[in-house]
């Protein structure tokens, strides 16, 4: 199992572009997420999904969209950057989205807005 | 005040050594606690689960006090390899739950 990847592991983007930052995972988990990480914070949730079909916005969704219409995969959508997005984004799974859960990350996206 | 907060660090300690990472965290009814660790630029990773008996894995024993709302993680005869960064992580609610992460601890094991 390849676990959850993410694609690109590094962009530089000019304010106003757009991107899609990718992730997959193979353990046929339910519940998706996204994160964002800057520098001696904690993770942000951005989004998160329960399923194919369904998705929330998490405490920081603004400036972004997503969509969930498989189990495997949870693409990630800027579509005006802004260097406030200047950060690593990661996302992550679980099974069954229960708190006593591990949540499983890919490798990080990180992302810089000129 | 941050719903969970951890010493900054960075701790700087001697190989062999024992280094002790506190959390607090502000919401009552949080349920589920967990260590996290993360390398230098990559993901986090499950470090260990907190039960309020307490537990230990090796080397690493978390523990958790309800009452002061406080979570601890003891690294006994540090190694090289467990320089990193090590987050606490709270997941707050039953039904619809939140998960938040702190800041993390970066510790630096020497030589």
């Amino acid at each position: 199992n390849a676990g959850v990847t993410q694609t690109p592991k590094f962009r530089i983007l000019k304010i106003g572009q757009s991107m899609t930052l990718q992730c997959a995972q193979d353990m046929n988990h339910n519940y998706m997420y996204w994160y964002r990480q800057d520098p001696g914070m904690g993770l942000k949730l951005i989004y998160y999904s329960v399923g194919a079909g369904i998705t929330d916005k998490g405490e920081v969704p603004n400036g972004y969209n997503v969509s969930r219409s498989t189990t495997e995969d949870f693409p990630l959508r800027l579509e005006l950057a802004a260097p406030s997005q200047t950060s690593v984004y990661f996302c992550a799974s679980t099974d069954r989205g229960l708190p006593q859960e591990t949540q499983y990350f890919g490798p990080g996206t990180r992302l810089l807005v000129l | 005040r941050k719903e969970v907060e951890q010493d900054p660090g960075p701790f700087n300690v001697p190989e062999g050594a024992t280094v002790a990472f506190n959390c607090t965290y502000s919401n009552s009814a949080s349920q589920s606690f967990f260590w996290y660790r993360q390398d230098c630029r990559k993901e986090p990773k499950l470090l260990m689960s907190v039960y309020s008996s307490g537990n230990e894995d090796g080397r690493f024993t978390a523990q958790l006090n309800r009452a002061s709302q406080y979570i601890s993680l003891l690294i006994r005869d540090s190694k090289l390899s467990d320089s990193a960064t090590y987050l606490c992580v709270v997941n707050v609610g039953t039904g619809g739950f939140k998960t938040i992460f702190g800041a993390g601890t970066r510790l630096f094991v020497k030589a």
